[in-house]
């Protein structure tokens, strides 16, 4: 496994545009996840995806954000019109679900966003 | 939903010493308990993990321990390393049902020479 890769790592913006950011799972991993971790906290769960179904969405991911992921592979997670507060480091993880003792989530090394 | 809280949030050993980190959840349908650590800049490597049909789990320097009854587990690391200095963040799930982790708020762990 090569691990699960992240692109962008840094990302610097200026508040009111878009920005995307694209992840890479383990191969064959059927779950991937986003999470959004801030200064200090722990990982906050966005969303995820078993294949190309987007199965939950937090109330922390409002309307501005959309995430996919096309053919169960790779996924894209959007901001559009970004805030300042939008300012953090976005996780992707991946699990290869097949029961409930299988599920064990590895994380990329995030894409840091800074939104001026 | 989940709540995990962790204890303490900074935590300074000299090498060769023990550290251990507590963490309590609040879902008693919880049943896998990961830890991760955190370097500066990288995202959350698994370290070790446990589940809840186990109450102790080891991996050479790292163990976690698991009581169900007081919904309480912990990560014990000895013989303490400089690299082992890093965040450490526990995690709650409840796997099948639900796949969102919940996790502690991090401990800051800091070796000494």
């Amino acid at each position: 496994d090569t691990g699960v890769s992240q692109d962008p790592r840094h990302k610097i913006t200026k508040r009111g545009q878009n920005v995307t950011f694209r992840c890479d799972p383990i191969s064959e991993h059927n779950r991937l996840y986003w999470y959004r971790q801030t200064l200090g906290q722990g990982p906050e769960f966005l969303t995820y995806f078993q294949n190309e179904a987007q199965l939950e969405k937090s109330r922390l991911l409002s309307d501005r954000f959309s995430a996919e992921r096309p053919k169960g592979s790779f996924s894209t997670l959007e901001i559009q019109r970004t805030e300042q507060g939008d300012s953090a480091m976005y996780l992707c993880a991946s699990s290869s679900y097949r029961s409930a003792s299988t599920d064990t989530q590895y994380f990329g090394p995030g894409t840091r966003l800074t939104v001026l | 939903g989940e709540n995990v809280e962790q204890h303490p949030s900074t935590l300074s050993v000299q090498e060769g010493d023990s550290a251990v980190i507590k963490c309590t959840y609040s879902d008693s349908a919880s049943n896998y308990f990961p830890w991760y650590k955190q370097e500066l800049g990288k995202g959350p490597q698994l370290i070790i993990d446990i589940r809840s049909n186990v109450g102790e789990k080891k991996d050479q320097r790292i163990a976690v321990t698991l009581n169900k009854t007081a919904k309480h587990f912990s990560l014990h690391i000895t013989e303490t390393q400089p690299e082992d200095s890093a965040v450490y963040f526990c995690a709650a799930i409840v796997t099948g049902t639900a796949s969102k982790l919940t996790f502690g708020t991090g401990t800051r762990l800091q070796v000494t020479l």
